[in-house]
């Protein structure tokens, strides 16, 4: 069964503590996405994964930064949290083809920074 | 700059009719994919369908379909027969063959079909 997972679902934070978003897939896919959902804006890039240590920055990179040191296992990482860093965050994978791209998504992470 | 542009908010209409959503995207490269993704009332986010840049007939899968208009650089979403189920919200997304493997997202359009 193709799944992608995140813990944890919801998480309340202060401003200033540090966050840390975990993202798991069992399809062996070599590339994984970091996103936010904010209302009326859509779906925002924060980084792309290609495989491990192989990262690279997405349109809204600022304040976050990111890990993979497993294939299976990306973390999005906000260090000194922010109020303006309250969001929705899905983590997505797709393989790593042109014509299999598909990106499969993971069930969202609700975070409050207060 | 790649951007995707969805300026339909939301739509309204009864079940078993036809709807569609509009979408326009602009880019400057000769290669690109486009995608339609909808996200649940739960917040789950599914892949719909893809049209590829070269590729001239119109995407289909089950009811839905696409109407790709390059020279207006527009994909839109039909859905046919539409279901009560199929009430979410529809992003449209590009990808641009140079620029790896970034989607950019359009703001989405929320479909409330009423029985």
């Amino acid at each position: 069964d193709m799944k992608v997972t995140q813990m944890p679902r919801y998480l309340i934070k202060r401003m200033g503590e540090n966050v840390l978003l975990e993202c798991g897939q069992d399809m062996s896919h070599e590339t994984m996405y970091w996103y936010r959902q904010d209302p009326g804006l859509g779906l925002q890039l924060i980084y792309i994964s290609y495989d491990v240590d192989s990262n690279s920055e997405g349109d809204i990179p600022k304040g976050y930064r990111v890990s993979r040191k497993k294939r299976e296992h990306f973390s999005l990482i906000l260090d000194s949290a922010k109020t303006n860093q309250t969001s929705v965050y899905f983590c997505a994978s797709s393989l790593f083809s042109e014509h299999q791209d598909t990106q499969y998504f993971g069930p969202g992470t609700r975070l409050l920074v207060l | 700059a790649q951007k995707v542009t969805q300026t339909q908010t939301s739509i309204s209409v009864m079940e078993k009719t036809t709807v569609t959503m509009d979408c326009v995207y602009e880019t400057q490269d000769s290669s690109y994919f486009l995608f339609w993704y909808k996200q649940t009332a739960s917040g789950e986010i599914v892949f719909l369908i893809r049209q590829d840049s070269y590729k001239k007939e119109n995407a289909t899968v089950g009811h839905y379909s696409l109407n790709f208009q390059k020279p207006k650089s527009s994909i839109g979403l039909i859905i046919t027969a539409t279901q009560i189920e199929d009430s979410a919200v529809y992003f449209c997304a590009m990808r641009v063959s140079n620029m790896g493997y970034k989607l950019t997202f359009g703001t989405g359009t929320s479909l409330l079909v009423d029985p």
